[in-house]
């Protein structure tokens, strides 16, 4: 497909697991984000890779999520240890630009921590 | 404080009514603002893309920016039920890598 394809849709997890989230951005976008929303909030930035390096990495929470882009294509994020607080909406986004330039958002993986 | 403010509503309004939505933030560095638009159970697809302060229209959209009162609007003429979703604002700096979003408002269009 042409957009930002995220994997799962939806992910329902037992308190202190670990979890996974796929993002597969727009082919020829350098720059890739990672958002997480939760219930009637806006989405707030985690993490910005620009190529394979993260760019920005100071909007993750804790020490508990990580997340890797190493081709400089797809991305994944890494949940450890989940708490039921991180239950939320995780969107991923990518751009042509590095500065500035339009984000396009992927559907999104629907966490849910039991 | 949370550097963008945004009325979660909800709003509701008839078919063909005017809708302003809004948002005011504190950080002066902001210089580049969106609108986005997030139907339910979809990522967020952007609407309209501003530079700085003044005005933008397309189509029924209409965005302004006021950045001397930290206030921006966007105003859908001629509202349709398919208009009918969250709209989030979004801001970054000039050098800045993050959109920092507010938190949406969620909009009705009744037929």
């Amino acid at each position: 497909g042409a957009g930002v394809s995220q994997t799962p849709s939806n992910k329902v997890t037992e308190k202190g697991k670990y979890v996974e989230l796929r993002c597969d951005p727009i082919s020829g976008h350098t720059a890739l984000y990672w958002y997480r929303q939760s219930l009637g909030q806006g989405p707030e930035f985690l993490i910005y890779f620009q190529g394979t390096g993260a760019a920005d990495d100071s909007g993750l929470p804790n020490d508990r999520f990580f997340a890797v882009r190493p081709e400089g294509s797809v991305s994944t994020l890494k949940i450890q240890r989940t708490e039921r607080g991180d239950s939320a909406v995780y969107l991923c986004a990518s751009s042509f630009l590095s500065r500035g330039g339009e984000l396009f958002f992927g559907e999104g993986s629907r966490l849910t921590v039991l | 404080q949370k550097e963008v403010e945004q009325d979660p509503g909800p709003l509701s309004v008839p078919e063909g009514a005017i809708v302003s939505l809004n948002c005011t933030y504190s950080n002066s560095a902001f210089q580049y603002f969106m609108w986005y638009r997030q139907y339910s159970r979809k990522g967020p697809e952007l609407l309209m893309y501003t530079y700085s302060s003044g005005n933008k229209e397309d189509g029924r959209f209409t965005a302004q920016v006021d950045k001397s009162s930290k206030y921006i609007s966007l105003f859908i003429r001629d509202s349709q039920p398919s208009d009918s979703a969250t709209y989030l604002c979004a801001m970054i700096e000039t050098s800045g890598s993050r959109l920092t979003f507010g938190e949406g408002t969620q909009l009705t269009v009744n037929p």
